[in-house]
Parts: C-alpha cells; sequence; structure tokens
C-alpha cells in the first residue's frame, strides 16, 4: 500500500506548550521520511527529515522518532512560538520500479499557536 | 529560497485551455517532481522525471504530459482545462533517485475559469 495517515487534522497549543504530529506508514520499504511546513499561500519547506537507519533526530526545538516496527513516525516541536502557526505534513518514500522512488504524503495538520 | 524556480506564479485561463507551467530545479539537481495541491487537500504526486527520463506516473490525468529537457528544467502541460484542475502546481527537485532532500518550489496557482 501507498497510505500515510496523519492524525490530528487540526491541533491547538498554548504558546510555550509542546505539539505532537503523527505518522503512520504502509509500506514496509519506505526508508525516508521528512517533515514540511507550509505556510498560507507558499510552498512546502522540508524542516527535518529522518531515515528508516535512525530512530530518531532534533534540530534545535524540532525532534522527528521513527518506529520501524509499528511504521510510525511522529514530529515533536517544544517550545512553541507564534510562528510555528502553519500546515505541517509528514511524507514517506515509495519506492517503484526500475528504482525510481515518489513521496506519499499525509493529508496535513493544521496547527494553531494561541498566544 | 529553495532554489527552485517556478513559473508563472500565477495563471488564470478558460475552461477548454491549454497550458504550460516551467520549474527550474536546483542546480546539479537531476530529478524534479510535479505534485498538484487542491483547496485544503494535501500533495498529490503527478510525475517524476530523472536526468531526462520519466521515471513514474502518479495520479496524472491523460490531459496532463510533462517533459524534462537537456539542461533539466521541466515543463508540465495542461490541456483541456476544466474548472476542478484549479489547483497550486509544485515541482521538487532532489540530487538523484534516490530520495535525499526534495526542495519544493514557490509553486503556480492555477485558476480556470
Amino acid at each position: 500500500g501507498e497510505n500515510v495517515e496523519q492524525h490530528p487534522s487540526t491541533l491547538s497549543v498554548q504558546e510555550g506548550d509542546s505539539a505532537v504530529i503523527k505518522c503512520t506508514y504502509s509500506d514496509s520499504a519506505s526508508n525516508y521520511f521528512p517533515w514540511y511546513k507550509q505556510e498560507l499561500g507558499k510552498r512546502p519547506q522540508l524542516i527535518i527529515d529522518i531515515r528508516s537507519n535512525v530512530g530518531e533526530k532534533k534540530d534545535q526545538r524540532i525532534a522527528v522518532t521513527l518506529n520501524k516496527t509499528a511504521k510510525h513516525f511522529s514530529l515533536h516541536i517544544t517550545e512553541t512560538q507564534p510562528e510555528d502557526s502553519a500546515v505541517y505534513f509528514c511524507a514517506a518514500s515509495i519506492k517503484l520500479i526500475q528504482g525510481a522512488q515518489k513521496l506519499v504524503f499525509g493529508q496535513g495538520t493544521r496547527l494553531t499557536i494561541n498566544p | 529560497d529553495s532554489g527552485v524556480t517556478q513559473t508563472p506564479k500565477h495563471l488564470i485561463t478558460a475552461t477548454g485551455q491549454r497550458v504550460t507551467l516551467r520549474c527550474s530545479p536546483r542546480s546539479g539537481d537531476l530529478s524534479v517532481y510535479w505534485y498538484q495541491q487542491s483547496l485544503d487537500q494535501g500533495l498529490q504526486f503527478l510525475i517524476h522525471y530523472y536526468n531526462g527520463e520519466e521515471r513514474a506516473k502518479g495520479n496524472i490525468l491523460e490531459r496532463f504530459s510533462a517533459q524534462q529537457f537537456p539542461d533539466l528544467h521541466s515543463e508540465l502541460n495542461l490541456s483541456s482545462l476544466e474548472l476542478g484542475d484549479s489547483a497550486l502546481y509544485f515541482c521538487a527537485s532532489s540530487p538523484q533517485t534516490e530520495l535525499t532532500e526534495a526542495f519544493f518550489g514557490q509553486g503556480t496557482r492555477l485558476t480556470v475559469v
């Protein structure tokens, strides 16, 4: 299968609190999992990614965890700030024929940080 | 700035018409991916080109076609346009066919009236 399920669809947190977004994937061959942030009317911006040979990766206030056995990965944002408000997309790589790959995206999470 | 350039930024056209969207990948990237994003929807994969060759097709309509030229820029051609084709069209580039970092262009907002 090529499904990527993302939850929740909307998330509202108080400034300074943490936010967690979760995704599950169905293709056990997936080996690359990026997260994108998209502000209204703008391009998706790569914020962090993880490969299947790593369980966790952190970049300042952002971290991603991967559980290959359960086929799920999560985005953690700590000490949230108003500028973190955006739609966040997870994605998983899907291997196609002849070595080609594509990214399949989750449906997105609209994160709102309340001051 | 991602280094991926898309033109035009906005396009308004009538039903039944044909348009061409252009994408220039980051310097050194050989792969170009096209995605469609409808209002409040996720990103739907359309097609992938690597070094001038088509490598994968997604949910791309027969009215749509694409190509990648020797200088590695890509064009997405949309014909016999319908109202439902109104969407944001993004291209993304990455260095090889093995996905590493895929960076998106700023998108073309197509409105069919």
